[in-house]
């Protein structure tokens, strides 16, 4: 078993739809999680970030996170074209390495 | 332009050749990880580096593959004794020593 797993997709929406974007995790020592969105033939930028349960708000980004399900997602609303991209969830435990999902590939149709 | 900066963006060898890749980290950092992604697959953590020194290297393969991060200059990714597995984008990450890090356009490994 992995110890991220992320859909991989492709999600295809059309533009303004509020987009899902989902990670489970196994490692309950896991402390902070990420979101990163990679454009093609581009690096990882880091979007969200945070470390507790609960929602984490910036413009039309959420990140929410369920420690006792070891689940997390990120919902983007009014999604946009240029929110095409892989999404990446990030996820570590000691501020070193970080473990990743696959990426989730999303397609936001004009 | 002040983020983490990889060189070359491009790098093509033959079997056997040696690849270096560098990286620049962003001003006022201090740590620096080397992260592999291969076709299809996601990013796997590779070395974690200080200046001068390697903190945890365990998802380095154990040949072929090492890691500096001098006192002066940007870090170096060497792979010897190129094969065409090692055909993959490496990308440099730099963190002030928090759980963020910051990611550079990476470069572009081409075996042939």
């Amino acid at each position: 078993q992995k110890e991220v797993e992320q859909d991989p997709g492709p999600l295809s929406v059309p533009e303004g739809a509020i987009v899902s974007l989902n990670c489970t995790y196994s490692n309950s020592a896991f402390q902070y999680f990420m979101w990163y969105r990679q454009y093609s033939r581009k690096g990882p930028e880091l979007l969200m970030y945070t470390y507790s349960s609960g929602n984490k708000e910036d413009g039309r980004f959420t990140a929410q996170v369920d420690k006792s399900s070891k689940y997390i997602s990120l919902f983007i609303r009014d999604s946009q074209p240029s929110d095409s991209a892989t999404y990446l969830c990030a996820i570590n435990n000691a501020g070193n390495m970080l473990t990743f999902g696959g990426g989730t590939r999303l397609m936001v149709k004009p | 332009n002040a983020g983490v900066m990889q060189n070359p963006r491009h790098l093509v060898r033959r079997r056997g050749q040696e690849a270096r890749l560098r990286c620049s980290p962003m001003k006022g950092h201090s740590h620096v990880y080397w992260y592999r992604q291969l076709p299809e697959e996601g990013l796997k953590f590779m070395v974690y580096l200080q200046k001068e020194n390697i903190i945890d290297e365990s998802g380095m393969p154990k040949e072929r593959f090492s890691a500096e991060f001098p006192k002066e200059g940007p870090s170096i990714l060497r792979i010897q004794q190129v094969v065409r597995g090692d055909s993959a984008a490496y990308f440099c990450a730099s963190s002030q020593g928090g759980e963020t890090q910051h990611f550079g356009d990476g470069t572009r490994l081409s075996i042939l």
